[in-house]
C-alpha cells in the first residue's frame, strides 16, 4: 500500500546512546517532517525538508539532525540520546507547498530513553 | 507560545449526539486549516480542511467552521458514533503554496469518546 513508513516501531535506549529512526514515502512528495507528539504539548515539528537537497529546523530541533538520503527518505538521527527525548516520533510526506492537501503520516516509532 | 490552542483536553458525548470540537489561534498569517483524527498506535489521518476564504467546509457527518474575527475554528460532528472516539488535533498553515513550505503547526489534541 503506498504510504510512508516508519522503522523501527519501537526502540529503548539508554542515555548517551544514539540511534537512526528511518523513513521511506512512495508518493513522490517533495516534502518531508519529522515530528514528536508528547502528552499535551500536540504534534511539534523537529526538521522538515522542503525538497531533494534542503532541510530546516522545526520548532524543537535541538539533540537532533537529519538526512534527506534521497526524495523517498528522510533519516532523523538521535547523537546521545537523553530521557527528555522520549516520545512517539512521526514522519510525514506532502507535496511542496500544498499543506492544503494534508500530510500522509506514518505509524510512528515509540522511542523510551532510560 | 502555542500558536494553536485546543483547550479542551477531553470530551465525551453520547452516540447520535453532536461532538463540537474547538481550536483557537493566535497567528494572522495562518490562511489554511486542517483537522486530523488520531487512533492509538496510528499516525494521525486527514480529516478534513478549510481556507481563510471560506467559513465553512462539509464532508459528510463532517464540517469545520471558521470565525477568522475571532480566530477560531471547530469541528462538529453530527451524528456521533463510537468509532469517532479518538483524538482529534486541528492544525494550522501560513501561506500554503508558497515560502511556508507547508509547515503544519498542530494544537494540543482532543480525545473524543463518544458512548454507545
Amino acid at each position: 500500500n503506498a504510504g510512508v513508513t516508519q522503522t523501527p516501531k519501537f526502540q529503548v535506549l539508554k542515555t548517551g546512546q544514539s540511534m537512526t529512526l528511518q523513513c521511506a514515502q512512495d508518493m513522490n512528495h517533495n516534502s518531508m517532517y519529522w515530528y514528536r507528539q508528547d502528552p499535551g504539548m500536540g504534534l511539534r515539528l523537529i526538521y522538515y525538508s522542503a525538497s531533494e537537497g534542503t532541510t530546516d529546523k522545526g520548532e524543537v530541533p535541538n539533540g537532533y539532525n537529519v538526512s534527506r538520503l534521497n526524495k523517498r527518505e528522510f533519516s532523523l538521527r538521535l547523537e546521545s540520546a537523553a530521557p527528555s527525548q522520549t516520545s512517539v516520533y512521526f514522519c510525514a510526506s506532502s507535496e511542496w507547498g500544498e499543506a492544503n492537501y494534508g500530510y500522509t503520516f506514518g505509524s510512528g516509532t515509540r522511542l523510551t530513553v532510560v | 507560545d502555542q500558536q494553536v490552542k485546543q483547550n479542551s483536553p477531553s470530551l465525551s458525548v453520547q452516540e447520535g449526539r453532536i461532538s463540537i470540537l474547538n481550536c483557537d489561534y493566535t497567528n494572522s498569517m495562518f490562511d489554511y486549516f486542517l483537522w486530523y483524527k488520531k487512533y492509538p498506535a496510528e499516525g494521525p489521518t486527514f480529516l478534513i480542511s478549510i481556507s481563510s476564504i471560506k467559513d465553512k467546509n462539509e464532508d459528510g457527518r463532517f464540517t469545520v467552521f471558521l470565525n477568522k474575527s475571532a480566530k477560531h475554528l471547530s469541528l462538529h460532528i453530527v451524528p456521533s458514533q463510537p468509532g469517532d472516539s479518538a483524538v482529534y488535533f486541528c492544525a494550522a498553515s501560513a501561506g500554503a503554496g508558497g515560502t511556508s513550505y507547508g509547515k503544519l503547526t498542530f494544537g494540543q489534541g482532543t480525545i473524543l469518546t463518544v458512548h454507545p
